[in-house]
């Protein structure tokens, strides 16, 4: 059953903490992606990978990091840094970076902050 | 720099009735434009892609109209059903390897 995997579907975080949000496909895509969605407001991009070992910094992608060591994994971390995290966490993958590709979601992750 | 609306009030409507969101973009005209429909919780899923050289594309019950001269896209949802409801996004492409998402409108149907 073909398809991208977010894990875990809630996350908490404590003050000064790093957490990391996991993103899985099976889908043999090159491109993975990483938005954030607040409340009323559309999904903005953080970061990207085109392909594996290589990744693109997004509109907002201060207090987050990537890693992209295989093609079918895009964790994302959200450091310390980032000093307002609550949001809906979304993972999406295309076969590339083409402008006519469709993007494939997956479930999201809501981070909150304890 | 490039910019996304679409109406940010909810739009509610009768069963049977056609839906018409609407998507507005500044600056120049993306190559494609793409919907998306959300539902609480849960991760967008692709609906429909329409080319700026396309004005309109039809896929059952639903219909994208593409005007680059208004820089203005419109979603139909013909004979709307409460299975409709939910959140429509448009997203665009400027050629930056990543689409930009509007806020997204929500629609309700109700029985």
């Amino acid at each position: 059953d073909g398809g991208i995997t977010q894990s875990p579907k809630y996350l908490f975080r404590k003050e000064g903490q790093n957490v990391t949000l996991s993103c899985e496909q099976n889908l043999n895509h090159d491109a993975m992606y990483w938005y954030r969605q607040d409340p009323g407001q559309g999904l903005r991009l953080i970061y990207y990978s085109q392909i594996v070992n290589d990744f693109q910094k997004g509109d907002i992608a201060e207090g987050y990091s990537v890693s992209r060591e295989k093609k079918e994994s895009f964790p994302l971390t959200v450091t310390s840094a980032q000093k307002n995290p609550t949001a809906f966490y979304l993972c999406a993958s295309s076969p590339s970076t083409g402008p006519n590709e469709k993007l494939f979601f997956g479930s999201g992750t809501q981070l909150s902050v304890l | 720099s490039q910019k996304i609306e679409q109406n940010s009030e909810a739009l509610n409507i009768q069963e049977g009735k056609t839906a018409t969101l609407t998507c507005n973009y500044t600056n120049y005209s993306p190559a494609y434009l793409q919907w998306y429909r959300q539902d609480p919780g849960r991760g967008p899923v692709f609906l429909l892609l329409i080319r700026e050289n396309e004005k309109e594309k039809r896929k059952e019950r639903l219909k994208v109209t593409f005007d680059t001269t208004l820089k203005q896209s419109l979603f139909h949802i013909t004979a709307s059903q409460p299975a409709d409801s939910a959140t429509y996004l448009c997203a665009l492409d400027w050629g930056r390897r990543a689409l930009t998402f509007g806020s997204g409108t929500r629609l309700q149907v109700q029985p």
